[in-house]
């Protein structure tokens, strides 16, 4: 079944860097890669995603990137804030089509 | 007006016990899900309800039935609760099943004494 990695687990930077999380998947197939956002004890939230027929999408400081041939997709925020601490989650759809796998989660911390 | 409601919030209870939480989504979506969060923050699911019939049923002991009475709807219900089953569960829905925008709930954090 589907696999997905995702790196780092931890990741610490000053506001106005930026931040990257890559996450790699197993199933040549998987077509659809979302990423959600989790603050600390609220619910994950989607805040972008890509499909496999373009390789880059943006969204203000947002931006994702998917190289099908390495299967790896990336999430990129650049002028980050201390708001963007959270948990964010790559994830890509199983083999069936039918459900989610989830990364085990990069936890963010900007600090000011 | 909330999207996708989860009860109890909180769930304290004895090993042994018999524990249900109730999901609810008013956005007219087919498919439903049910999510466990463990406290290294991994996200997994349990299962999937596409127009009430069972999609997905991960590697899940048998003690946790879920159960989809209408689209809108979709309880969990956990019997002989286990120290291990303490966790935050997640209902989520989507429009259909797999590559569409997951809504979640909440969240139930239980806790097993």
């Amino acid at each position: 079944g589907e696999n997905v990695e995702q790196h780092p687990s931890t990741l610490s930077v000053q506001e106005g860097d930026s931040a990257v999380i890559k996450c790699t998947y197993s199933d040549s197939a998987s077509n659809y890669f979302p990423w959600y956002k989790q603050e600390l004890g609220k619910r994950p939230q989607l805040i972008i995603d890509i499909r496999s027929n373009v390789g880059e999408k943006k969204d203000q400081r947002i931006a994702v990137t998917l190289n099908k041939t390495a299967k790896h997709f990336s999430l990129h925020i650049t002028e980050t804030q201390p708001e963007d601490s959270a948990v964010y989650f790559c994830a890509a759809i199983n083999q069936a089509g039918t459900a989610l796998i989830f990364g085990k989660g990069t936890t963010l911390s900007v600090s000011s | 007006d909330t999207a996708v409601s989860q009860t109890p919030k909180y769930l304290v209870t004895q090993m042994g016990n018999d524990k249900s939480i109730k999901c609810e989504q008013n956005l007219g979506h087919d498919t439903m899900y049910w999510y466990k969060q463990d406290s290294k923050k991994f996200l997994k699911i349990m299962f999937s309800y596409n127009n009430k019939e069972l999609i997905i049923n991960e590697t899940v002991p048998n003690r946790f039935s879920p159960k989809s009475p209408d689209k809108a709807h979709l309880n969990l219900h956990i019997n002989s609760l286990e120290l291990g089953d303490s966790a935050v569960y997640f209902c989520a829905s989507s429009q259909g099943p797999g590559a569409d925008e997951q809504f979640f709930g909440p969240g139930t954090r239980l806790t097993v004494l």
